[in-house]
């Protein structure tokens, strides 16, 4: 059964970079995409990005500028990182497998646990 | 701009059913585009309960269940339990590889 667990620091500067690691067990990295999507306090869900094994990737549009996902098959592990974050980039973050992502369906299993972020100085 | 609004609470007692309502604008739940359900307990990762509208994935006891009207999806939880209470959301796609979430619905059990 997969597992995603996130790490990294969890508290970042503002105009600094945020980066994120995720480590896949249980199962292959390989044939499936994975995503990050982060929940700041208050507020809803939002997908920031996600890629194929192979390493194709897609973002929102909304943050494209800042946002990259690159994956490392092997050691199972796929990164985000978060340029120029502001206090508003603080929030739960959480790593994903994309089950699918189409006009007809769209659905993430499994998640990891999330990790919390906080933007200060 | 596509959104998907759900209830911010619903209650119910043990052995009760209850329903949670997901309802999109602009295409955000729509003809095409089927709802993901999710369930998420405090300090957890949210958890898939239902895709494709009403497809369980294995594991996912029967009591929930999903349905659809127009552009009014449902997650109907029957003989509400005690580890139901939680927090629940929704999913779609909604357009150029967009994807949004419903803002979360608490549910309480009395």
């Amino acid at each position: 059964q997969v597992q995603l667990q996130e790490s990294g620091p969890g508290l970042v500067k503002p105009s600094e970079t945020l980066s994120l690691t995720c480590t896949v067990s249980g199962g292959s990295i390989d044939n499936s995409f994975w995503g990050w999507i982060r929940q700041p306090p208050g507020k809803r869900l939002e997908l920031l990005g996600y890629l194929y094994y192979t390493g194709s990737s897609y973002y929102n549009p909304s943050l494209k500028s800042r946002v990259t996902v690159s994956v490392d098959r092997s050691r199972s592990q796929f990164s985000l990182k978060v340029t120029s974050v502001t206090p508003a980039d603080t929030a739960i973050y959480y790593c994903a497998r994309v089950g699918r992502i189409t006009v007809a369906e769209t659905w993430f299993d499994p998640w990891g646990q999330g990790i919390l972020v906080t933007v200060s100085s | 701009q596509s959104a998907l609004t759900q209830p911010a609470s619903v209650s119910g007692s043990p052995g009760q059913s209850i329903t949670i309502s997901c309802t999109g604008t602009n295409n955000g739940v729509g003809t095409y585009s089927l709802v993901s359900w999710y369930q998420q307990h405090p300090g957890r990762g949210p958890k898939l309960l239902l895709s494709e509208d009403t497809r369980r994935p294995s594991g996912i006891s029967n009591r929930f269940s999903g349905s659809r009207s127009d552009n009014t999806a449902s997650l109907t939880i029957s003989a509400l339990q005690a580890e139901d209470e939680a927090d629940y959301f929704c999913c779609s796609y909604a357009s150029d590889s967009i994807v949004v979430f419903g803002g979360g619905t608490k549910v309480t059990v009395l």
